[in-house]
């Protein structure tokens, strides 16, 4: 039982490039989430998902995108990345409301 | 949005207890009082949650002012293993948590 899987868990993108981090779950959650982490700060909710093929937007999801097909998998997606978006990046699931949510190791993150 | 409020950080010795305060004034009647706590280079880990009434369970427990607006989690007797960043959040509904915070740095020492 893996738990939530993020890959890569480090990354170096150039400015323009785009990328996608990976979050996968075999806990038939239905809930995820995708948090960024920058230094010294504390978390902040870019995109979630209730359950597959509905995702909405959370507090910062300027520049990133989402799509959730499967249970399983909650892509994140950055088309043209920039500095500001720099951190680290957590996937986070849960089974339903009010319920504690589990979160994978995060991707560390950084454009140059 | 509902918001809460840490101090940056606290002290603790090995082997005491440690109460680490969050204030929540602008609570809503149906979020729940969530705590997680982040060691260097990982992500949270959930130490326990509830509603109103106060809660144990093995990592630790939560005690809610019966107003709501305030909440105490407390470690029985702090380890080394217990020095982390400590969250406070709150939680509706969706789990939409969107004001995570900064969160108190506990530093325990041997």
């Amino acid at each position: 039982n893996a738990g939530v899987t993020q890959t890569p868990k480090f990354r170096i993108l150039k400015i323009g490039q785009s990328m996608t981090l990976q979050c996968t779950q075999d806990m038939n959650h239905n809930y995820m989430y995708w948090y960024r982490q920058d230094p010294g700060m504390g978390l902040k909710l870019i995109y979630y998902s209730v359950g597959a093929g509905i995702t909405d937007k959370g507090e910062v999801p300027n520049g990133y995108n989402v799509s959730r097909s499967t249970t399983e998998d909650f892509p994140l997606r950055l088309e043209l990345a920039a500095p500001s978006q720099t951190s680290v990046y957590f996937c986070a699931t849960r089974t339903g409301p009010n319920q504690p949510q589990h979160f994978g190791d995060g991707t560390r993150l950084s454009i140059l | 949005d509902a918001k809460t409020t840490q101090p940056n950080s606290m002290e603790s010795n090995e082997e005491e207890p440690v109460h680490l305060p969050c204030n929540h004034s602008t609570i809503s009647g149906t979020d729940y009082i969530h705590w997680y706590r982040q060691l260097p280079s990982q992500g949270p880990e959930y130490v326990i949650h509830g509603l109103t009434s106060n809660v144990n369970n093995r990592m630790a427990s939560l005690a809610i002012a019966e107003d709501r607006k305030s909440s105490t989690l407390i470690l029985h007797r702090a380890t080394l293993r217990d020095a982390a960043v400590y969250y406070c959040i709150l939680l509706n509904q969706a789990g939409t948590a969107l004001i995570f915070g900064k969160g108190t740095t506990l530093s325990v020492s041997s």
